[in-house]
């Protein structure tokens, strides 16, 4: 079956770097996203990654990608105040083009 | 970016009585737009996908009955709770995917808050 987790909660200081992790269990998805949800708003895609792919980089944001292990990790490099948010992983189900979400990992960035 | 609209934001009714919730692609044509509920502080659960012109599928354990989809156009996709309950208060999120896209980008809509009294 598709399941995805994420660790509930993670807590860095304002100039660290967070790493939010997620394991996936699907390993057909040829697409892992994450997004960022603030209080009381809608998702918004931060990147997503191609299966094929182990790395990739995007200004402040690094995805890695374990294929063997299904597993995802997103690292904020230094993290700001307005990084704090819920952070969701997803994969894709390829057929139907929709997307299993995991439980979210709540980040707080402590000043 | 591509922009998905939903109308109301926040919405409040009686026990008994049906709540309409509107997800428009703003700039963009979907061919396929999703309905989301989010209990607090959990993840997103898939309700149904919604393609235009054609019925909705529902995820096993959504009553279609209860959660009606119409999606009418390619910039318009509609969720009717009937005869709301207590227990349907829930925060709706929609998204919508960009027809065509490869890589399968969903725009979320900011999300409808439904409080049934």
């Amino acid at each position: 079956g598709e399941d995805v987790e994420q660790s509930l909660f993670l807590s860095v200081r304002e100039g660290d770097s967070s790493v939010i992790n997620c394991t996936y269990t699907d390993s057909s998805s040829t697409y892992l996203y994450w997004y960022k949800q603030e209080p009381g708003a809608g998702l918004q895609l931060l990147t997503y990654i191609f299966s094929n792919m182990d790395m990739k980089q995007d200004q402040r944001l690094t995805v890695l990608l374990n294929k063997k292990d299904k597993h995802l990790s997103l690292r904020i490099a230094d993290t700001q105040t307005g990084d704090s948010a819920i952070y969701f992983c997803a994969e894709l189900a390829d057929s139907s083009y929709k997307l299993i979400f995991g439980s979210g990992t709540r980040l707080l960035v402590r000043p | 970016g591509a922009v998905v609209s939903q109308h109301p934001s926040r919405v409040i009714c009686k026990s008994g009585t049906s709540v309409k919730i509107e997800c428009r692609s703003l700039d963009f044509q979907a061919t396929t737009m999703f309905w989301y509920r989010q209990f607090p502080k959990k993840s997103l659960m898939l309700m149904a996908t919604s393609n235009e012109g054609s019925k909705a599928t529902y995820e096993q354990g959504v009553e279609k009955d209860k959660f009606l989809i119409n999606h009418a156009s390619l910039t318009l996709s509609t969720l009717t709770v009937t005869s709301a309950h207590p227990e349907d208060s829930s925060f709706y999120i929609c998204s919508a995917r960009v027809a065509g896209e490869t890589y399968n980008e969903q725009f979320f809509g900011p999300g409808t808050r439904l409080t049934v009294l």
